[in-house]
């Protein structure tokens, strides 16, 4: 059974603070990990699609990266509008996507 | 506009009280999917479709119906809603199967 935990569960920055977030997981023959992006009441947005360890992809102040057991989605200088809660998910051999129950980030003025 | 539709956005209703949440997008995408996400529990898929007129349990399916007529559209049926189907619902839809899936906005479903 394919399993997703990510980490912290809620996390709290100032603004210009980098971080990361954290998304452990196990899957039998991984096909894709996905990060999102959810703001309050809107469904999830398409952020990064990793297939493969050491692969990395940056958009903005965003950085997800991979290895063979975890994925890192590192935020740099963040700014409040980057406050929503990331979820993180893989794809293994069935067609199921498994998703993480998320991280709630807050970035304070 | 790409985008993945569903109607309605917000449904209160009553135990037993057949309903249809409908989906659509204007993608020409193969495969769609709805989920069901809850506090402390995440997103879980209930139904995916990889193209027309073919439809499969994800990993919460009981209580919840589909079909998938034509491309574009994927309605979510409860025949019999109840209280335990109270969630927020949303509908994705995705170029082929592992494929980066594009979420719509979400319909918020109470049943009393």
């Amino acid at each position: 059974e394919d399993q997703v935990t990510q980490s912290p569960e809620a996390l709290r920055l100032q603004e210009g603070e980098s971080s990361s977030l954290n998304c452990s997981y196990t899957v039998s023959g991984l096909r894709g990990l996905f990060w999102y992006r959810q703001d309050p009441g809107k469904g999830p947005e398409f952020l990064f699609t990793l297939y493969s360890a050491g692969e990395e992809k940056e958009k903005e102040r965003l950085k997800a990266t991979l290895t063979k057991k975890e994925s890192f989605l590192h935020i740099t200088a963040p700014k409040p509008e980057d406050s929503a809660t990331y979820l993180c998910a893989v794809r293994g051999g069935s067609y199921i996507p498994t998703f993480g129950r998320g991280t709630s980030l807050i970035v304070h003025p | 506009e790409a985008q993945v539709t569903q109607n309605p956005r917000y449904l209160i209703t009553v135990t037993g009280k057949k309903l249809t949440v409908t989906c659509s997008q204007n993608m020409n995408h193969e495969y769609m999917s709805w989920y069901r996400q809850d506090p402390g529990l995440g997103l879980r898929q209930i139904y995916y479709s990889m193209n027309v007129e073919v439809t499969d349990k994800g990993d919460v399916p009981e209580g919840y119906k589909v079909s998938r007529k034509e491309k574009r559209n994927f309605p979510l049926i409860l025949e019999s809603p109840s209280p335990n189907q109270t969630s927020l619902y949303f509908c994705a839809s995705s170029r082929t199967v592992g494929d980066t899936q594009y979420f719509g906005p979400g319909t918020r479903l109470t049943v009393l």
